[in-house]
Parts: C-alpha cells; sequence; structure tokens
C-alpha cells in the first residue's frame, strides 16, 4: 500500500541551527501539507502546496519556515533558525485532490530543540 | 473559526465491548471529516472518511457516522480489542480555511485484557 514517508524520524538540534526535515508524498498525489503536534497539544495546520507554490498558510507559519518541491519526489519543510518552542513532532500528508479527498500521513518527525 | 471538540478526552474498557467516541465541531461548512488512529509517539493513521453527503461509512469492526446539520459524528467501535488501544482523532476539511484539517484534541482510548 503507498505510504507517505517522512526523515528523518527524530532529529534533535541546537537553537539557532537550520533543520530541513524531509517528506516523500505519494506519488501520484498532487496537495502537500505540513502539520505540527507539540507534545500533548492539538494537531496544527502549518501549510498547504499545491503546483509548486504555497496554497495557504497558518499564522505559525513565519518567515522562519519555508517548503520546497526540490525535485518532484520531494516535499520538505525547512526552519532556519529553530527556537526552543518549534520542538514538536512534524507531520506530513497528501492527498490526490482538493477538499474531498482522503488525505494520507507520514509517521512524523521528532525534532527536538536543545 | 472552525472548532473541533471530542468526549470523552479519555476512555478505559474492557475487551470485548462496543464503544462511541464523539466529536462536535461549529461549523457545518465542511468538505469533509476523517477519523485517525494514532499510537503514542507515532504517526496518524487514516480509518474512515466520510465526505459531507455521506451520512456514514463502515471499515470491518468501525463505523462512523455523519450529522452535518448538528455538528456532529461518531465513531462506534464493535467487540473492542487490546490493539485498539490509541488516541482517536477527528479532522474537519473545512472550506473557510483552505481545505485545511482542523483536528479536535483526541480520545485515548485503552481497552483492557
Amino acid at each position: 500500500e503507498p505510504e507517505v514517508t517522512q526523515t528523518p524520524s527524530h532529529q534533535v538540534t541546537q537553537m539557532g541551527q537550520e533543520v530541513i526535515l524531509r517528506c516523500v508524498p505519494i506519488s501520484n498525489h498532487l496537495y502537500f501539507y505540513w502539520y505540527r503536534q507539540i507534545l500533548g497539544q492539538k494537531v496544527e495546520f502549518l501549510v498547504s502546496f499545491y503546483n509548486n507554490e504555497i496554497s495557504e498558510k497558518s499564522e505559525i507559519f513565519d518567515d522562519q519556515f519555508s517548503v520546497e518541491r526540490p525535485d518532484g519526489s520531494n516535499f520538505t519543510l525547512k526552519i532556519r533558525s529553530t527556537k526552543l518552542e518549534d520542538s514538536a513532532m512534524y507531520f506530513c500528508a497528501s492527498t490526490r485532490g482538493p477538499g474531498n479527498t482522503e488525505a494520507f500521513f507520514g509517521q512524523g518527525t521528532r525534532l527536538t530543540v536543545v | 473559526k472552525q472548532e473541533v471538540t471530542q468526549i470523552p478526552a479519555a476512555l478505559s474498557v474492557p475487551e470485548g465491548e462496543n464503544l462511541v467516541l464523539n466529536c462536535s465541531f461549529t461549523d457545518s461548512a465542511i468538505y469533509n471529516l476523517q477519523w485517525f488512529r494514532q499510537d503514542p509517539g507515532k504517526g496518524l493513521t487514516s480509518l474512515l472518511l466520510i465526505q459531507s453527503s455521506q451520512r456514514e461509512q463502515t471499515s470491518g469492526r468501525l463505523n462512523a457516522s455523519l450529522d452535518k446539520s448538528s455538528g456532529r459524528s461518531t465513531l462506534y467501535i464493535a467487540a473492542s480489542q487490546p490493539g485498539d488501544s490509541a488516541t482517536y482523532l477527528c479532522a474537519v476539511r473545512d472550506d473557510n480555511y483552505g481545505q485545511n484539517f482542523v483536528f479536535g484534541p483526541g480520545t485515548r482510548l485503552s481497552v483492557l485484557p
């Protein structure tokens, strides 16, 4: 069964460092998303991406964040200068179509900023 | 702004019981509602997707219903097993929120052998 894969599964970084979280969405999907879940809290939307551009972003997704689909298969989330409060589980998701299609999520990357 | 709530927050039942998890949302202008399972420290596994035009969906021992007008969904789990122990999340895709998911806080289920 096709799945969304994320790497790494766990990353520890020093405050102020840049991190790149990687995702490989399902191959025939066209819409891509990043969500995050701070420990003990709800899953929150960060950004959606379609046709090589950002479709929507939340207020969390400030100038420190960026996304890219560099090579037609990977979908990355970059955090330029990490803060302690960026520590969370980050989930990538993909859908084949827009709002009425099933979303598939990856297993997540646990980011720990120290 | 769409808000999603789930009750109960936690539930502990003996193996074999049938159980119901509840999800409520404040704005009925949704595309669909999806139920997910999350094991501790793990990702989100899709269980059932209900389109806004549908009333229910079934997969194995799981049945999800949707009453869009009242802003409610229920997830029914029949003959629960210890392997069902996990957190169950509901999420709605909201036309007013760019078709992105708004998640509930989850119900943490423990099924005791």
